[in-house]
């Protein structure tokens, strides 16, 4: 079945400068995948996903990169705010539709 | 749009008696719904797949007599954790999306359920 990989497991970073979390994947059929950010306590938040039919998507201040051939996706977070201070898990969907989470990163913002 | 809700969001119950956890679609019919358990500080973890009239699919590990998924409607699950125990408290997050089965339509999360197990 499919692995998810997360890395780091913690990322500080000053207010302003941006944030990287990578995860890699093993199934080459998957095909989808979303980034979820979650808050102590709450529920995951979709903040971005990206198909394999495109390399690189963008949002406001949130990207993410996809490499197919790599099995690897990352996200990425400019001008970070303390809001962005949160887990955020990365996922790939198995050929059923099935999500496989990564095992998550703590990011903290510093003012 | 694309609103999950959960109840209760927290339940406080003795071990060995059963809790039942519901969630709901509000404002999109949900083909299919996931429950995952996420215990503290850990990722989420996959524990069965619902299809509206058809029975749930089971991760493996998980006990299928233990955790009963019922999909009756295209708005509604519930997951019963039937004889519980203090092993079970774990925080229950449902997610739904109104692809069938095999689609990577967006998965849309719950609020979660706090279970607590004496």
């Amino acid at each position: 079945g499919e692995n998810v990989e997360q890395h780091p497991s913690t990322l500080s970073v000053q207010e302003g400068d941006s944030a990287v979390i990578k995860c890699t994947y093993s199934d080459s059929a998957s095909n989808y995948f979303p980034w979820y950010k979650q808050e102590l306590g709450k529920r995951p938040q979709l903040i971005i996903d990206i198909r394999s039919n495109v390399g690189e998507k963008k949002d406001q201040r949130i990207a993410v990169t996809l490499n197919k051939t790599a099995k690897h996706f990352s996200l990425h977070i400019t001008e970070t705010q303390p809001e962005d201070s949160a887990v955020y898990f990365c996922a790939a969907s198995d050929s059923w539709g099935k999500l496989q989470f990564g095992a998550g990163t703590q990011v903290v913002v510093t003012p | 749009g694309a609103v999950v809700s959960q109840h209760p969001s927290w339940v406080i119950c003795k071990s060995g008696t059963s809790v039942k956890i519901e969630c709901r679609s509000l404002d999109f019919q949900a083909t299919t719904m996931f429950w995952y358990r996420q215990f503290p500080k850990q990722s989420l973890m996959l524990m069965a797949t619902s299809n509206e009239g058809s029975k749930a699919t089971y991760e493996q590990g998980v006990e299928k007599d233990k955790f009963l998924i019922n999909h009756a409607s295209l708005t509604l699950s519930t997951l019963t954790v039937t004889s519980a125990h203090p092993e079970d408290s774990s925080f229950y997050i449902c997610s739904a999306s109104w692809g069938g089965r095999g689609s990577t339509d967006t998965q849309y999360f719950g609020p979660g359920t706090r279970l607590t197990v004496l």
